[in-house]
């Protein structure tokens, strides 16, 4: 089952431009993770935020956490066509150390 | 890229026959989680290994099962195959952060096609 919910699902930008997702979830967390996959480099970690944090920035990567809305948003600032990608939400809950992942935000960023 | 390495790439297999995943973690990373990832789809939880045991299991059969060797490398079996089955595997390695699942380090996937 999915826990996450990222939104949207598709998202077409042009290079330069800023682009928002979205990731709901549905039960408390220890932690949130972004993961993106393309098809050159496979699934790659971005960011960790932990449940205590509401802000966190890597280069060109922004993300909140809102935990009482239970929602986490990613921020990409000056878009690339190497940006493209789907984008994913990951959560973790319990005691287990088991993510449970979104569907994904399908980004393409255009020359 | 990550040093997380999965062989084979891609395999094709009948319905009804076994099949053996294998993945090598990067290196110092004991613990190794299996994802099964379907076309358009997020990758859903199959198991994980901390040690060389099974550490958290999501909702998949007892066909799919597990190892982690003393090395920490890993397989994934899958008995009796079903035409669901086809989808791409992940594996993926890390470091323990307590009760927390930590960052993880994903090899590039091993495709199944079950026909």
């Amino acid at each position: 089952s999915q826990q996450g919910e990222e939104d949207p699902q598709a998202l077409s930008i042009q290079e330069g431009e800023n682009a928002t997702m979205n990731c709901s979830y549905k039960t408390s967390i220890n932690n949130l993770q972004w993961y993106r996959q393309n098809s050159g480099r496979g699934l790659v970690h971005l960011i960790l935020i932990r449940s205590n944090e509401r802000e966190k920035h890597s280069g060109r990567l922004r993300v909140t956490l809102d935990t009482s809305k239970k929602s986490s948003s990613l921020l990409i600032t000056a878009s690339r066509a190497a940006d493209t990608a789907s984008y994913f939400c990951a959560t973790d809950s319990g005691n287990n150390r088991k993510l449970i992942w979104g569907l994904g935000t399908s980004l393409a960023v255009n020359p | 890229e990550t040093g997380v390495t999965q062989s084979p790439t891609h395999l094709i297999k009948t319905r009804g026959q076994q099949v053996t995943l294998r993945c090598s973690s990067q290196s110092g990373h004991n613990t190794v989680s299996w994802y099964q990832q379907a076309l358009g789809q997020g990758p859903q939880f199959i198991f994980q290994y901390y040690r060389e045991e099974e550490n958290g299991r999501g909702n998949f059969p007892p066909r799919f099962s597990g190892l982690q060797f003393p090395n920490y490398s890993s397989e994934l079996n899958v008995n009796a195959l079903e035409l669901d089955d086809s989808a791409l595997y992940l594996c993926a390695s890390s470091l323990p952060r307590g009760l927390a699942a930590a960052e993880q380090y994903f090899g590039p996937g091993t495709r199944l096609t079950v026909t």
